[in-house]
Parts: C-alpha cells; sequence; structure tokens
C-alpha cells in the first residue's frame, strides 16, 4: 500500500508570493491533517479535513488554508508568504476517528517550504 | 489546554548503551492518548506507539519500551541497546478524544538522539 504523499518536495518562493501544497492520503484514508514545523516553533497543527469539510484549525492566520477533494487529496494555500512561514510542512492522513477510538496518523515526508 | 514537554533537547550516547527519553503532558481530559514519533533525517514522521489514558501497562517491542504513569503524568521512551541506526528526533505527542478534537495532536519539543559507534 503505498504511503502518504506530498509534492513537491521542495520550494523556494519569495515574499509576498503565494504556494499551494499538496498532499494524498493512504488509500481508504479520509481525513488528513497538516502541521508546520520549524525550529522555533516545532509541530504544530494547522487544520484537519475530513469529506472535504475542515473539521479543526489550529491558531494560523487566515493566510493559510486548506480544501479537501472528493477523492481525499487535500491541498493547502499560503497567501502574502513571509519569511517566518519558511518550514516544513508535514502531512498526515487516518482512516478517521471513530467515536471512543483513535486511529493513527501516517505522516507524508513534507514540504519544505523556503521563502526569501 | 494540552500541553507535552520534553526537558531533554538532545542526547548522546554510545552504541548498546540504554537511552531513556521523558515525557511529561497536561490535560484536563479523563480519556486521551499518547504517541511517539521518530522523525529521522529524511523528515518524515515514523509512528512507533499509541497509548490510550485508560490502559497503563507498559509496552515492550523488541529494543524499545515504553513506561505509562498517569501518576505522574509521564510517558516515556526506552532504547535498550542502542544502535546507530536510532539516531533521529524522537516526538511525544498528545491527542483528546477523536470526538472533541479529531485527529489533532499536540507535540512536545522533540529530543535529539545521536547514537555514536
Amino acid at each position: 500500500k503505498a504511503g502518504v504523499t506530498q509534492t513537491p518536495r521542495y520550494l523556494i518562493k519569495t515574499r509576498g508570493q503565494q504556494v499551494t501544497l499538496s498532499c494524498s492520503p493512504i488509500s481508504g484514508h479520509r481525513s488528513v491533517s497538516w502541521y508546520q514545523q520549524t525550529p522555533g516553533q516545532g509541530l504544530q497543527f494547522l487544520f484537519e479535513y475530513f469529506s472535504e469539510t475542515q473539521r479543526n484549525k489550529g491558531n494560523f492566520p487566515g493566510r493559510f488554508s486548506g480544501r479537501q477533494f472528493s477523492n481525499s487529496r487535500s491541498e493547502m494555500n499560503v497567501s502574502t508568504l513571509e519569511l517566518g512561514d519558511s518550514a516544513l510542512y508535514l502531512c498526515a492522513s487516518s482512516f478517521r476517528p471513530r467515536t471512543g477510538t483513535y486511529n493513527e496518523q501516517f505522516f507524508g515526508p513534507g514540504t519544505r517550504l523556503t521563502v526569501l | 489546554a494540552q500541553k507535552v514537554t520534553q526537558a531533554q533537547t538532545e542526547i548522546s550516547v554510545v552504541e548498546k548503551e540504554d537511552v531513556t527519553l521523558d515525557c511529561v503532558y497536561e490535560t484536563r481530559d479523563t480519556t486521551y492518548y499518547l504517541f511517539w514519533y521518530k522523525q529521522p533525517p529524511s523528515g518524515e514522521l515514523v509512528f512507533l506507539i499509541r497509548r490510550n489514558s485508560f490502559d497503563e501497562q507498559n509496552e515492550i517491542s523488541g529494543r524499545y519500551s515504553w513506561n505509562f504513569q498517569k501518576s505522574t503524568s509521564s510517558f516515556n521512551f526506552t532504547i535498550t541497546a542502542s544502535q546507530v541506526v536510532d539516531s533521529a528526533v524522537y516526538f511525544c505527542a498528545l491527542s483528546e478524544p477523536p470526538e472533541t478534537s479529531g485527529s489533532r495532536l499536540t507535540f512536545g519539543e522533540g529530543t535529539q538522539l545521536t547514537v555514536n559507534p
């Protein structure tokens, strides 16, 4: 079974530009979560999508947005890039938490975004 | 609010030594889930273990073992007879019940483990 895939793996942008990152979950997984990893702030939750709807959101400005398609693939968009947005963006997929249970999340290799 | 603390920023050991990575958590929930992930230099987070708050049994998997103590809010991870391939950043994480927060994980700061030959 193929794992979580993220494209592109590396990206260089300049301040003020916008960027779109893509995540394809493991086949059969319907939940996709996004995390930002930086040396200063560590790993922080951005948002989670399930059934094409945002189910949960972290404490990030509105410049960070996402969406999910009917095939569960997800995209994350960052507009008006700032230097501080340079980070490793990780995507995770899970089958979907059922009431009273927790389904493990499996992470992709990440997209390394550098903002100049 | 949830919080996970990994006080050890970096640990360096010599191969075959045992090493314990500490994790302390805070949560108001009575039901929660604890995790350990490994992040090698490639960047991908590799799932190692999940524990439920109502299951305090320690677990052993090969050279890995986990000690969960609710009384001290700790979930420590021990690698026995460490190997160079164990070198990575290890993260402890916490989650509320899925009906509350879905799949959201709160991570600790991570511990960089270096195993020297």
